[in-house]
């Protein structure tokens, strides 16, 4: 149980595009689901938090208008990067906390690695 | 703001030999204590957790870890390791707003 899918799990886009993100948990119900980065050789770092039928709360440092993230459902969050730059090329990482967590317990995709030409 | 601190950033380690990989986090009320694994290009695996009771947490793979209050760690041991762990491991901390996470640590293992 607890799975959490993510497509697509790698993507190619060319500088100037928007990319989709999709982060699903297959078994359980998410009212939040949280995005990460991490580039190489380092830690994650916390873009965003979402909660489902409401607005994303960015981390510092975060263009919320070039990370769009809408949490539509309980079991479907998905993470925008518009107007991609190489710079934003990256490893994406969803996770997913049950509607009943108490513990704060996150349940991991497998990641997106994003490269931007 | 809470923080998670681990002080190795690379460990290598001969196969079969013990292994203890360090983490601190900052004061604060009871924490929600997590260990992760990741290989090269993939995702994070838990390996174990804590929130309460038995200080000593069993986890997948062989591994455990200790709660120290009083030292403010969560150290994650393994009697013998096997090449197979060399990954990148990840300590953190939950929380309402998400995991705060260490920086990682390398695990390399000698032949």
């Amino acid at each position: 149980g607890a799975v959490v899918s993510q497509h697509p799990s790698w993507v190619i886009c060319k500088s100037g595009t928007s990319v989709k993100i999709e982060c699903r948990s297959l078994d359980f119900q998410a009212t939040t689901m949280f995005w990460y980065r991490q580039f190489p050789k380092q830690s994650l770092m916390l873009m965003a938090t979402s909660n489902e039928g409401s607005k994303a709360t960015y981390e510092q440092g975060v263009e919320k208008d070039k990370f769009l993230i809408n949490h539509a459902s309980l079991t479907l969050s998905t993470l925008t990067v518009t107007s991609a730059h190489p710079e934003d090329s990256s490893f994406y990482i969803c996770s997913a906390r049950e509607v009943a967590g108490v513990t704060y317990e996150q349940y991991f995709g497998p990641g997106t690695r994003l490269t931007v030409t | 703001a809470q923080s998670v601190t681990q002080p190795d950033i690379h460990i290598t380690v001969s196969e079969g030999a013990s292994l203890e990989l360090r983490c601190n986090y900052s004061y604060g009320a009871t924490p929600y204590l997590f260990w992760y694994v990741q290989s090269p290009g993939q995702g994070l695996q838990l390996l174990l957790k804590y929130f309460s009771g038995d200080t000593l947490v069993q986890g997948i793979k062989g591994f455990e870890a200790e709660f120290k209050r009083s030292q403010s760690s969560f150290n994650l041991r393994k009697p013998s390791v096997h090449w197979s762990d060399a990954a990148e491991y990840f300590c953190a901390r939950g929380g309402a707003d998400g995991l705060t996470f260490g920086k990682g640590t390398h695990l390399i293992i000698q032949p």
